[in-house]
Order: structure tokens, then C-alpha cells, then sequence
């Protein structure tokens, strides 16, 4: 079974629209982080959030936010306000503390039209 | 004031050849990893010291060895280079203890063998 699932390859979004980028994942470690990356056409990978397992509110970093559902095991990555220079590659991660196992998904390659 | 640093950027070189790629953090962490990203974009993390200690080695062919000569630095040696070595390798760094342990990346190494 795959780790981390990002079932959509491509999404196009209009500028300063909202958009959210789909993660689901598959663990049975009860500690566990959650991390989407941003990949841009230069190709230098950014740390973008993080979602702790036992974390009670979902994080936010300034127009990124992670929408956290447990019980469903996604992290949906939230971006506000699309910008031009949002338009990159965005990678969801894992991390499982006690097995100590690291995890990327596929990405989903995001076009945001003017 | 670099946080993760790879030498060199490209690497092209021809089957059979023995190359080394050289990463260096001035983040004070801890741990660092080494990650192949294929031509598909896939990222699988292939090996990560802790304390120059070895704690994860992926399913990698031995001819790839990482050597960590002290925290700040992770070299990744690569013998009897194979067509499909060819990829770009990235280097990152986190603080393992620290409950959110984002790991910060490199600029990469693109590994072209001919």
C-alpha cells in the first residue's frame, strides 16, 4: 500500500483564487509528521508546513494552511490568495517517529493562470 | 550564509566511473539525509545519519556509500556509476529531537552517466 497518496498529477488555478492539494496516508505509528515541500521549476525543494500526529489544531504558515482530519488520515494542503509564483510542484511527506521511516508522495504540479 | 550546501551542482560523467557528491549544513542539526529524486520527480530517501551515526539505509545498491566525517557533513560516494544512477540527488538536514523536525534541502546535484 502506498505511504502517501496525492491523487491529483495536475491542478490549474486562477490567480488569487483558493486551492487545496490532496495528501492521504497510511501509517500505524501513532507518532507521526506530517510535511508539504514546494518545488519549483529551479528545482530547490522549500519547506512549506508541518502537521504533528498529536497536534489539536491544524497548522497554518502565513497563506498555507493544512487541513488535518485524523480519523481520515489526510493532511489537504490549503493555499490562499494564489499567487503567479505559487505555480510549482508541492510534495506531501511523512515521517514515522518510532519506525523512523521517511515518506514522499508523487506531487501534485500546480499551474496558477493569471 | 548558506543553510544546506552541495558540491558540485552538476556531475556528468561517464559509466564505470567512481564519483563523490560533498553536502555541508551550518544549521547546527543534527541529522541529515540523502534523497534520489528520478526523472519522474519521485523522491526516496536513501540513507540518514544522526550523530554521524548511521540510522536508515534504504534499499540502495552497496555501491553507493554515505560517509558522515562529523555532524555538519554528509558526503554520498557513488561506485561503478550506472545510465540509471542518473538523477538529482538532494541533501538535507533536521534536528531529530525537536517535535517539528522539518528537514531543510539542498540545492541538489544533478548526476547525468553517459
Amino acid at each position: 500500500a502506498q505511504k502517501i497518496t496525492q491523487t491529483q498529477p495536475g491542478m490549474f488555478v486562477q490567480e488569487k483564487e483558493a486551492v487545496t492539494l490532496d495528501c492521504t496516508y497510511d501509517t500505524s505509528d501513532p507518532s507521526y509528521g506530517l510535511f508539504w515541500y514546494k518545488q519549483p521549476s529551479s528545482g530547490e525543494m522549500i519547506f512549506l508546513i508541518y502537521q504533528g500526529s498529536y497536534d489539536q489544531q491544524n497548522a497554518t504558515e502565513g497563506r498555507y494552511s493544512l487541513n488535518f482530519q485524523k480519523a481520515r488520515k489526510s493532511a489537504n494542503l490549503v493555499i490562499s490568495a494564489s499567487q503567479l509564483g505559487d505555480s510549482a510542484m508541492y510534495f506531501c511527506a511523512m515521517r514515522e517517529r518510532n519506525f523512523n521511516k521517511f515518506y514522499f508522495g508523487s506531487g501534485t504540479k500546480l499551474n496558477v493562470k493569471p | 550564509d548558506t543553510a544546506v550546501s552541495q558540491t558540485p551542482k552538476y556531475l556528468v560523467t561517464q559509466m564505470g566511473n567512481d564519483k563523490s557528491i560533498k553536502c555541508e549544513q551550518n544549521l547546527g542539526h543534527d541529522t541529515m539525509y540523502w534523497y534520489k529524486q528520478d526523472s519522474k520527480k519521485f523522491l526516496k530517501i536513501m540513507f540518514s545519519y544522526n550523530n554521524k551515526e548511521l540510522i536508515i539505509n534504504e534499499t540502495v545498491p552497496n555501491r553507493f556509500s554515505p560517509k558522515s566525517p562529523d555532524k555538519a557533513h554528509l558526503n554520498l560516494h557513488i561506485n561503478s556509476l550506472e545510465l540509471g544512477d542518473s538523477a538529482v540527488y538532494f541533501c538535507a538536514s533536521s534536528q531529530r529531537d525537536r517535535g517539528r523536525d522539518e528537514q531543510y534541502f539542498g540545492p541538489g546535484t544533478r548526476l547525468t552517466v553517459t
